[in-house]
């Protein structure tokens, strides 16, 4: 059991916009910074969102993220084929001392 | 450019030991915390340690604790992983991962290394 919630999956058609959740606590989301990451399958984690809305060099402006108390969310518009992976959040537990990640989410693009 | 190379998996019996490395280059390595981060076969990411540039401070998972140690050689720009006990449920690909922004945010990771605990 993750500490961090995320729904198993997600999908849209390409060219719309998708959300995917992260739900968390006041000890972690609520009161640190959320990153999201995109897998590929057989591939390490990508950074794709950090600070909660920040995007790293070279993350197209699809990609967007927002926080709200213990809750975080993950935005793509204009999806893409290539859009199509597993999503993790991920943040700092400041009561457990640990990083924590949810569960993932599998976006499918139809 | 940013590289960060793990070595050191393979298969090994329950009660076992392994030595991870993670090969640093293309950055300042004393100058970020670093991580291990574990992922089961077909399962989600786990984060297993870290540590700061120094190797003073070290954080772990509590399913890992008095098991695993983590360090690192600054003058080898390398990290360690270092497993006893190993457990089938720490069958997993194990990445080493570069601390960038806040909230712990990974920048940077590995390619993996797997671990397969079994007899």
């Amino acid at each position: 059991q993750s500490v961090l919630t995320q729904p198993p999956s997600v999908s849209a058609a390409p060219g719309q916009k998708v959300t995917i959740s992260c739900s968390g606590s006041s000890s972690n989301i609520g009161n640190n910074y959320v990153s999201w990451y995109k897998q590929l399958p057989g591939t390490a984690p990508k950074l794709v969102i950090y600070e909660n809305n920040k995007r790293p060099s070279g993350i197209p402006d699809r990609f967007s993220g927002s926080k709200s108390g213990a809750s975080a969310t993950l935005g793509i518009t204009g999806l893409q084929t290539g859009d199509e992976a597993d999503y993790y959040c991920g943040t700092w537990d400041s009561s457990l001392s640990a990083g924590v990640f949810g569960g993932g989410t599998k976006l499918t693009v139809l | 450019e940013v590289q960060l190379v793990e070595s050191g998996g393979g298969l090994v019996q329950p009660g076992g030991s392994l030595r991870l490395s993670c090969a640093a280059s293309g950055f300042t390595f004393t100058i970020y915390w670093m991580n291990w981060v574990r992922q089961a076969p077909g399962k989600g990411l786990e984060w297993v340690a870290n540590m700061n540039q120094d190797g003073s401070k070290k954080q772990y998972v509590d399913s890992v604790k008095g098991r695993f140690t983590m360090s690192r050689d600054n003058a080898k720009n390398s990290l360690y992983l270092q497993m006893n006990s190993l457990r089938a449920e720490d069958t997993a690909v194990y990445y080493c991962a570069r601390t960038d922004y806040g909230g712990n945010s990974l920048g940077y990771w590995g390619q993996g290394t797997l671990v397969t605990v079994s007899s």
